[in-house]
């Protein structure tokens, strides 16, 4: 069955480290997402990103955060200078339509 | 008032129960009501999607929308110590963006 890899499965980085946090979506899904978990909290969404560009995004997706499809496969969230607070688990998902999105096995971020 | 509302329980059963899971939402724009299963430490496996009011099954799992009641539930018949997970609910707008219950915490004892 498909599936959405996500690289590394765990990174610790120094506070205001720049981390590249990479996907590989399903291969026929138009839809790329990331969310992130905070231990013990909410899934929450970050930003949607379709036909190349991004679709929406949240509060929590600043400056500090970009994202990327550099090729026809990979699809890249980075985070220029991380906080203590950007410390959770980054979920990378993909659907082929608005409503079944698949999600990732998660990258655990601690930062230090 | 929260967006979408679960009660983390945990919620304890024996093997062979039924479940009964459930959220309540506050913003009626949402189009997309799914539940996810989610191990420790693991990312959210889907489970079970629907677009509108009414039941949908799938196995020993049933999920129910009361779109005017802004209510969904998920039923697990039969319930399995494999079972044993945290259940979210998520519900979905227009570009995607699901938001997410707290999640409900299942133990199955055998």
């Amino acid at each position: 069955e498909p599936e959405v890899t996500q690289t590394p499965s765990h990174q610790v980085t120094q506070m205001g480290q720049e981390v590249i946090l990479r996907c590989v979506p399903i291969s026929n899904h138009l839809y790329f997402y990331w969310y992130r978990q905070i231990l013990g909290q909410k899934v929450e969404f970050l930003v949607s990103f379709y036909n190349n560009e991004i679709s929406e995004k949240s509060e929590i997706f600043d400056d500090q955060f970009s994202v990327e499809r550099p090729d026809g496969s990979n699809f890249t969230l980075k985070i220029r200078s991380t906080k203590l607070e950007d410390s959770a688990m980054y979920f990378c998902a993909s659907s082929d339509d608005l409503g079944t999105i698949y999600f990732g096995e998660g990258s655990w971020l601690t930062v230090v | 008032q929260k967006e979408v509302e679960q009660d983390p329980g945990p919620l304890s059963v024996p093997e062979g129960a039924i479940v009964s899971l459930n959220c309540t939402y506050s913003n009626s724009a949402f189009q997309y009501f799914m539940w996810y299963r989610q191990y420790s430490r693991k990312g959210p496996e889907l489970l079970m999607y629907t677009y509108s009011s009414g039941n949908k099954e799938d196995g020993r799992f049933t999920a129910q929308v009361d779109k005017s009641s802004k209510y969904i539930s998920l039923f697990i018949r039969d319930s399995q110590p494999s079972d044993s997970a945290t259940y979210l609910c998520a519900l979905g707008g227009s570009q995607g963006n699901l938001i997410f219950g707290k999640g409900t915490k299942l133990s199955v004892k055998p």
